[in-house]
């Protein structure tokens, strides 16, 4: 089961980029990494995912190193409304079961 | 748009009454999941399902039980509240992942609120 850590909490300013890093160093071969964003009071919902290199969507980018231990979320230009926590998941390929990790609490200040 | 209902936002029930948690999921998804969600500890796996009748435990099943009985309907129950089980509940459902690794994509339900006195 490949484990994830992220930092528990972040602070930035509206209109930068913020960056958040998660770390899974026993990523399996085949195991795509998936991050997840969490409003207060609601369920998560999936921002993006990826296997290798840079994938960008509207929302984010997701950058992955070729050695695949570490994945970063980039968060272009965010507004207030990208406070919420940010979870990062790597797929398992032993037992289907998805398993989230304590997430990212990203706080953006006016 | 793909949406996940959850019975009840919030439930208030005493130590040692049955709870049931249900879940309606309207895309024909094979799997489903129940979560909990407690401050500082993240969301944690309680049972999933990846088809009728068929359920798997997650990290922390003591003190629950799962039913899918129809594909669209995944029930958590409580067989006899207790205090250490007030939390946030979430669930999700998704399609089969498109390989080994693939979780897919979860969509959540707006959670139920579970106090338990």
């Amino acid at each position: 089961l490949a484990k994830t850590t992220q930092p528990i909490s972040m602070d930035s300013y509206e209109g930068q980029e913020v960056n958040i890093t998660c770390s899974h160093n026993n990523i399996a071969t085949n195991d795509y990494i998936t991050w997840y964003q969490q409003f207060p009071s609601q369920g998560p919902r999936f921002i993006i995912q990826g296997y290798k290199t840079k994938v960008t969507n509207e929302v984010a980018s997701l950058f992955i190193p070729a050695d695949r231990k570490s994945s970063t979320l980039s968060l272009p230009r965010v507004s207030l409304s990208d406070t919420a926590v940010y979870y990062c998941l790597v797929g398992d390929m032993g037992d289907d079961k998805i398993i989230f990790g304590k997430g990212t609490r990203l706080h953006i200040l006016p | 748009d793909v949406k996940v209902t959850q019975s009840s936002r919030y439930l208030v029930k005493r130590t040692g009454e049955k709870v049931f948690l249900e879940c309606v999921q309207d895309m024909d998804h094979e799997n489903m999941f129940w979560y909990r969600q407690d401050p500082g500890l993240g969301l944690r796996l309680i049972y999933f399902s990846y088809d009728v009748k068929m359920k798997e435990k997650g990290d922390i099943p003591e003190g629950y039980s799962v039913s899918r009985e129809k594909k669209e309907r995944f029930s958590l129950i409580l067989e006899s509240a207790s205090t250490n089980q007030t939390s946030m509940y979430l669930c999700a459902s998704s399609t089969v992942a498109g390989g080994p690794g693939d979780t897919g994509e979860l969509f959540f339900g707006e959670g139920s609120r579970l106090t338990v006195l």
